[in-house]
């Protein structure tokens, strides 16, 4: 089955500046490729998604990159803010969702 | 329009004893999902509706876990017996289309103290 790992697992950043979040896939067959954030007491939120067919896809202040041939994709957030804190899962779908361990991201005022 | 709603929020039970779940999806989103989230890791899919037939129950642990979708609409998760392990959050998700392409709505969750 899909294998996916994320990294890093906790990120602080200042706010205004940008952050990465990574993550690799294992199954090349898998051609779905969505974020969610994970607010404290709340259910996954969809943020942004790829498809296999595009290497990136950008949504305001979030970007997300795919390098298929490698197995690996990104999440940038760029001009942080503070309720940009929150808990970030990526995931592959190989008949169905798997995913990311998360990556918890604190925003410094 | 209303979310997917979850009840319990929180349940707290003794090892061995018994616990049921409820979720109702968004209205007119015929997939319907359970995942399992224990604490520092992500969603793991426990089983998946598409109306009331199920498509995937590959990862329950049907010795113990049970799940039902009556009516195409609401749905309910057992545990029976519970084991210490299964303390974790009980996420019910459900979307419009009938493969993971799609977004997934998820509730706010039903957190299961197991001791």
């Amino acid at each position: 089955g899909e294998n996916v790992e994320q990294h890093p697992s906790t990120l602080s950043v200042q706010e205004g500046d940008s952050a990465v979040i990574k993550c690799t896939y294992s199954d090349s067959a898998s051609n779905y490729f969505p974020w969610y954030k994970q607010e404290l007491g709340k259910g996954p939120q969809l943020i942004i998604d790829i498809r296999s067919n595009v290497g990136e896809k950008k949504d305001q202040r979030i970007a997300v990159t795919l390098n298929k041939t490698a197995k690996h994709f990104s999440l940038h957030i760029t001009e942080t803010q503070p309720e940009d804190s929150a808990v970030y899962f990526c995931a592959a779908d190989d008949e169905k969702l798997t995913f990311g361990t998360g990556t918890r991201l604190t925003i410094i005022p | 329009e209303a979310g997917v709603a979850q009840s319990p929020r929180y349940k707290i039970i003794e090892k061995r004893q018994s616990v049921a779940f409820w979720c109702n999806p968004i209205s007119g989103h015929a997939t319907l999902y359970w995942y399992q989230q224990i604490l520092g890791q992500g969603p793991k899919l426990l089983i998946q509706f598409q109306n009331n037939g199920v498509v995937d129950d590959s990862q329950l642990p049907k010795d113990r876990f049970s799940a039902e979708r009556l009516k195409g609409v609401d749905s309910t998760l057992k545990i029976q017996p519970a084991k210490l392990e299964d303390s974790a959050v009980y996420l019910c998700a459900s979307s419009l289309v009938p493969d993971y392409t799609g977004e997934l709505f998820f509730g706010e969750g039903s957190r299961l103290t197991v001791l």
